[in-house]
């Protein structure tokens, strides 16, 4: 599967603990998305990576979310001392900036829910 | 920073009718406009994009059209079928002030009645 790869798919946890999830893109893209979708809402953009570097970062991602990209490749999202407003589907988008179309390829998304 | 306006919520129509998706946006500096298709339980899948310097662009069932003076962009779907019923997103790419991820709308639920 040539496609974007996300895991965990669900992740369940407790208030205050610190998750992480992993995001693989395609292989050749250079971009790398992290969205936040709730229940009935469109993806909202969190933070996007150009290699390794982060070039943006939302206004929500607070101080407790952590995303890195160290060799350019994957990715991972950390959440320290989750909260119950945590619980969301984290997706992951790829793609190849520099091309005539800068299309965005999802993952599946991990559904994380925090008790 | 852009807004994305979808509308509407949820849409029923007739299997073999034409359903119309309409979205307006906020920053005239968007310029590229995707439509995803998002099925219960899975990812959301590009089905068509239009750039800010074409007004029309159709692919088989599909068409999207643009009007850049009223900022408003719509998703045409002629001669639906029950494999069309999904959450359809619009969204706006902001190419202003740094940030360089895609605005989504709040996405409207397609019903297909048999």
């Amino acid at each position: 599967d040539t496609g974007v790869s996300q895991n965990p798919r669900h992740k369940i946890t407790k208030r205050g603990q610190n998750v992480t999830f992993r995001c693989d893109p395609i292989s050749e893209h250079n971009r790398l998305y992290w969205y936040r979708q709730t229940l009935g809402q469109g993806p909202e953009f969190l933070t996007y990576f150009q290699n390794e570097a982060q070039l943006e970062k939302s206004r929500l991602l607070s101080d407790r979310f952590s995303a890195e990209r160290p060799k350019g490749s994957f990715s991972t999202l950390e959440i320290q001392r989750t909260e119950q407003g945590d619980s969301a589907m984290y997706l992951c988008a790829s793609s190849l900036i520099g091309s005539t179309n800068e299309k965005l390829f999802f993952g599946s998304g991990t559904q994380l829910s925090v008790l | 920073g852009e807004n994305v306006e979808q509308h509407p919520s949820t849409l029923s129509v007739q299997e073999g009718d034409s359903a119309v998706i309409k979205c307006t946006y906020s920053d005239s500096a968007s310029n590229y406009f995707p439509w995803y298709k998002q099925e219960l339980g899975k990812r959301p899948q590009l089905i068509i994009d239009i750039r800010s310097n074409v007004g029309e662009k159709k692919d088989q069932r599909i068409a999207v059209t643009l009007n850049k003076t009223a900022k408003h962009f719509s998703l045409h779907i002629t001669e639906t079928q029950p494999e069309d019923s999904a959450v359809y997103f619009c969204a706006a790419r902001y190419s202003g002030g740094g940030a360089d991820g895609l605005t989504f709308g709040k996405g409207t639920h397609l019903i297909i009645q048999p």
